[in-house]
């Protein structure tokens, strides 16, 4: 079965370390995406990508970073400059961009927690 | 800027129908949709609406638009223990890369 696969699905870190989570897709979707979910605040964007090579910021890029080195692939580093980087991050991807109706397709999350 | 609401609470007796309000700000969305999510785990793509429709049907679901408001609807007929979870509502805004997300609702169910 197609789907979106995110790991590890719990990850603790220690503050000042770099952190990077995977998110691999095999529904061969061009673009992936990657949210920060927090109580009661909804979905906000970090990064996206609409063509391997290329990804663009999102709303909160500020400390993360990514990669697009394979269509399948998007992971997230989180650095040791996001200020509050302890949350739910989700992965998603569409088959193209949201000008058609190209809905997302999640991942089921990493719960990360740095102390 | 785009920015979709919803309020962050509902409970209903089960077997009641529920109905999970949204609003959004950006008249140039052609696509709105309803995601839900469970406990620990991703969104998952409810159904959705093209903007030139005012009804959508699907099963226990519907959804109603009223576009000149800005205002969508979603309205789950007898409501199930199993409809526990948190509705997003969303927006595919004038941006063709981003889809815009409220914050969520979550549907609680009394016996």
């Amino acid at each position: 079965d197609g789907g979106i696969t995110q790991s590890p699905k719990y990850l603790f870190r220690k503050e000042g370390q770099n952190v990077t989570l995977s998110c691999e897709q095999n529904l061969n979707h061009d673009a992936m995406y990657w949210y920060r979910q927090d109580p009661g605040q909804g979905l906000r964007l970090i990064y996206y990508s609409q063509i391997v090579n290329d990804f663009q910021k999102g709303d909160i890029a500020e400390g993360y970073s990514v990669s697009r080195e394979k269509k399948e692939s998007f992971p997230l580093t989180v650095t040791s400059a996001q200020k509050n980087p302890t949350a739910f991050y989700l992965c998603a991807s569409s088959a193209r961009d949201g000008s058609y109706n190209s809905p997302l397709h999640f991942g089921n999350g990493t719960r990360l927690t740095v102390t | 800027g785009e920015d979709v609401e919803q309020s962050l609470f509902l409970s209903v007796r089960e077997g009641d129908s529920s109905v999970i309000n949204c609003t959004y700000t950006d008249s140039s969305s052609t696509y709105l949709y309803w995601y839900k999510q469970e406990p620990g785990a991703g969104l998952q793509l409810l159904t959705y609406i093209f903007s030139n429709m005012d009804m959508k049907q699907d099963q226990r679901l519907t959804v109603l638009l009223n576009k000149k408001d800005k205002h969508l609807s979603l309205r789950i007929a007898d409501t199930q223990t199993g409809d526990s979870a948190i509705y997003f509502c969303a927006e595919n805004g004038s941006s063709a890369s981003k889809i815009i997300f409220g914050s969520g609702t979550r549907l609680s169910i009394r016996p």
